[in-house]
C-alpha cells in the first residue's frame, strides 16, 4: 500500500510560468514533509521541507503548501526554467518508532520548455 | 568539501557474486541510511543505522546486509541471495535527533548484475 502517492507521473510547462507538483498521503502520522529533486543517474537533492505545524514555507522560486486535512502537499515552482526540468520526489516521515525514516513517492517528471 | 561520497559509479557483477558497495560521509551525520531506486519507482529503504555497531532493517533487508563500525562509512552489501539486484543504489546521512532533519545523499552506484 503506497502511503505517499504522486500520481503525475510528467509534468511539461513553459518556461517562465508556475509549475505545480502534487502529492497526496494516506497516513496520518506523517508530520514531516520533504520535495527533493533528481537528475538522472545523480542522487536526490534536497530542494524544500515543511512541518505539519504550518501550512506553507517558501524559499525563493519554491513555495510547499500543505493541507493536512486532504492529506496533501504541492510545491510551486515560479518562475519554471529550464534547469529545473528533473524528476521531483515528494517524502514524508512520521517521527516516532521510525525516527528518520522517509517514505518517498513514485516521482513526477517536469518538463520545462523554452 | 563535506558530502557523501558512493563508489564506483557503476558496477558490474556475474550473478551468483557478493559485492561490496561503498558509502562514506564527512558531514558528522549519526545517521545513516541505503535506498534503492528502480525505474518509475520512488526511492525504497533497505537499511538504516542511528550510532555505530547498530543498523536497522527498512522495507525491503532481505537480500543484503550493512555494517557500521566507524561513524563516517556504511557499506552495503548485496548478497547472492538478492533476487533482483539490478538497481541504482543511493546512500544518505542526516542529523538523528528530536528535530524535523533533511537526509542529503551521494551520488549513486549503478549495479549491474548478468
Amino acid at each position: 500500500d503506497q502511503q505517499v502517492k504522486q500520481n503525475s507521473p510528467s509534468l511539461s510547462v513553459q518556461e517562465g510560468r508556475i509549475s505545480i507538483l502534487n502529492c497526496d498521503y494516506t497516513n496520518s502520522m506523517f508530520d514531516y514533509f520533504l520535495w527533493y529533486k533528481k537528475y538522472p543517474a545523480e542522487g536526490p537533492t534536497f530542494l524544500i521541507s515543511i512541518s505539519s505545524i504550518k501550512d506553507k514555507n517558501e524559499d525563493g522560486r519554491f513555495t510547499v503548501f500543505l493541507n493536512k486535512s486532504a492529506k496533501h502537499l504541492s510545491l510551486h515552482i515560479v518562475p519554471s526554467q529550464p534547469g529545473d526540468s528533473a524528476v521531483y520526489f515528494c517524502a514524508a516521515s512520521a517521527r516516532g518508532g521510525s525516527q528518520g525514516n522517509l517514505i518517498f513517492g513514485k516521482g513526477t517528471k517536469l518538463s520545462v520548455k523554452p | 568539501d563535506g558530502g557523501i561520497t558512493q563508489s564506483p559509479k557503476y558496477l558490474f557483477r556475474k550473478e551468483g557474486q557478493n559485492v561490496t558497495l561503498s558509502c562514506e560521509q564527512n558531514l558528522n551525520h549519526d545517521a545513516m541510511y541505503w535506498y534503492r531506486q528502480d525505474p518509475g519507482q520512488g526511492l525504497r529503504l533497505i537499511y538504516y543505522s542511528q550510532i555505530v555497531n547498530d543498523f536497522q532493517k527498512g522495507d525491503i533487508a532481505e537480500g543484503y546486509s550493512v555494517s557500521r563500525e566507524k561513524k563516517e562509512s556504511f557499506p552495503l552489501t548485496v548478497t547472492s541471495a538478492q533476487k533482483n539486484p539490478t538497481a541504482f543504489y543511493l546512500c544518505a546521512s542526516s542529523i538523528w535527533g528530536t528535530g524535523n532533519y533533511e537526509q542529503y545523499f551521494g551520488p549513486g552506484t549503478r549495479l549491474t548484475v548478468t
